[in-house]
């Protein structure tokens, strides 16, 4: 089965600084990836998704942008982040005909 | 707009009680899936269901899915603290080869009192 690795597992920023986040998959090739965000003890939202190398999909738009340089990566990253991107980000990734989701850890973003 | 409306939002009950929780939406799903999420962590699938009607077991809990496949639900037979958690439903709208598909509900955020 697969696993996922997400780090770091907890992160505070300054309004302004750049951010980078960074997902690997092991245990199966070529899965869907997906970014997502959480508010606390809520739902989750979809940020990013993405099928392949170099595809992305924005599901709303915001100050963040993702990558998928290679397969089993995903990176989700922001030139300058502001005080309302603070949240749990979690990455996610599907393989084959599989139904469910496996998720990372998730890292804890707090921009102060 | 949410789709999918999970109720209730917050849930304490005692050890050894019983609980159901819902997932309502008016829109028709292809699948619905039970997630369990600790603090800190991210969430862990417990359960998918994919035809109408359908109820599976995993020891004492027991999910249902709708006739219609619109809602669903997890109930709790004699809760134990172990059970604490956030539960969230996800709705798939479409085939699974399909990338963009759940849809996740609000969540329920049930702890279980010793």
């Amino acid at each position: 089965s697969q696993t996922i690795h997400q780090w770091p597992a907890t992160l505070v920023q300054p309004v302004g600084s750049p951010l980078s986040l960074e997902c690997t998959v092991e245990g199966t090739s070529n899965p869907n990836l997906y970014w997502y965000r959480q508010a606390a003890g809520r739902g989750l939202q979809l940020l990013f998704y993405s099928v392949g190398i170099g595809q992305i999909s924005s599901e709303v738009p915001q100050n963040l942008s993702a990558s998928r340089p290679q397969d089993r990566q995903f990176i989700l990253s922001s030139k300058k982040l502001l005080l309302s991107d603070s949240g749990f980000y979690l990455c996610a990734c599907k393989t084959g005909s599989n139904y469910g989701y496996t998720f990372g850890s998730g890292t804890r973003l707090t921009v102060v | 707009t949410q789709l999918l409306e999970q109720s209730p939002q917050f849930l304490s009950i005692q050890e050894g009680e019983n609980l159901t929780v819902y997932c309502n939406s008016s829109s028709v799903f292809s699948s619905l899936q039970w997630y369990r999420q600790e603090p800190g962590e991210g969430p862990v699938l417990l359960v998918t269901v994919v035809t109408g009607g359908e109820v599976k077991k995993l020891k004492r809990l027991t999910f249902q899915f709708g006739d219609a496949r619109k809602d669903s639900s997890l109930h709790i037979t004699a809760a134990q603290p172990g059970d604490t958690g956030l539960y969230l439903c996800a709705g798939a709208k479409s085939s699974s080869g399909s990338a963009r598909q759940l849809t996740f509900g609000s969540g329920t955020q049930l702890t279980v009192l010793p």
